[in-house]
């Protein structure tokens, strides 16, 4: 079936890069999403990327997709404390109606 | 910009009430969603729905009902409401697959406590 694991939490310094991993087991996704959620709040769009590509950078954001071994990665260069949150990994999957398929969230520590 | 906005941020309910959680979006969306978030479980689908009066079971639908009448509205029932129902829930949005994107849209969580 299709499942996304990530590791639970992760504690960085500010100023520091922070490296979120992710794996998930359906190579037919077409896309692969960073969702972020602040505490109390709902998840918003952090970024995404096609299948297609390796790796795509957005500002202090770079997504590396592996899909020989299903892994996706998210690196927040200089982290700030105004990172820290909840980092979820999603996939498409196969489904052709619009579901996504969560990993349980990675917790980002920033610590001051 | 899209909103999804649920009815309660909090909520408190005692055990056997029936509970209605409600979500509205104004972007024209197809697809619902409601998930239960719980600590170290991320994210997990009770149930969906494509279209108006449209309805699919996720992950998790045992014990709860859904309600989409209209377009924009998409509710949560509890039919009668566990501790083990406590939870974090997120309704969510999208566009079809056919426009080109799975993005969902979150609402803000409504913190539901059974007692």
């Amino acid at each position: 079936g299709e499942d996304v694991e990530q590791s639970l939490f992760l504690s960085v310094r500010e100023g520091d890069s922070s490296v979120i991993n992710c794996t998930y087991t359906d190579s037919s996704s077409t896309y692969l999403y960073w969702y972020k959620q602040e505490p109390g709040a709902g998840l918003q769009l952090l970024t995404y990327i096609f299948s297609n590509m390796d790796m795509k950078q957005d500002q202090r954001l770079t997504v590396l997709l592996n899909k020989k071994d299903k892994h996706l990665s998210l690196r927040i260069a200089d982290t700030q404390t105004g990172d820290s949150a909840i980092y979820f990994c999603a996939e498409s999957g196969t489904s052709n109606t619009g579901k996504l398929i969560f990993g349980q969230g990675t917790t980002l520590q920033v610590k001051p | 910009d899209v909103k999804v906005t649920q009815s309660s941020r909090y909520l408190v309910k005692r055990t056997g009430e029936k509970v209605f959680l409600e979500c509205v979006q104004d972007m024209d969306h197809e697809n619902m969603f409601w998930y239960r978030q719980d600590p170290g479980l991320g994210l997990r689908l009770i149930y969906f729905s494509y279209d108006v009066k449209m309805k699919e079971k996720g992950d998790i639908p045992e014990g709860y009902s859904v309600s989409r009448e209209k377009k924009e509205r998409f509710s949560l029932i509890l039919e009668s409401a566990s501790t083990n129902q406590t939870s974090m829930y997120l309704c969510a949005s999208s566009p079809p697959v056919i426009a080109g994107s799975y993005e969902q849209y979150f609402g803000p969580g409504t913190r539901l406590t059974v007692t």
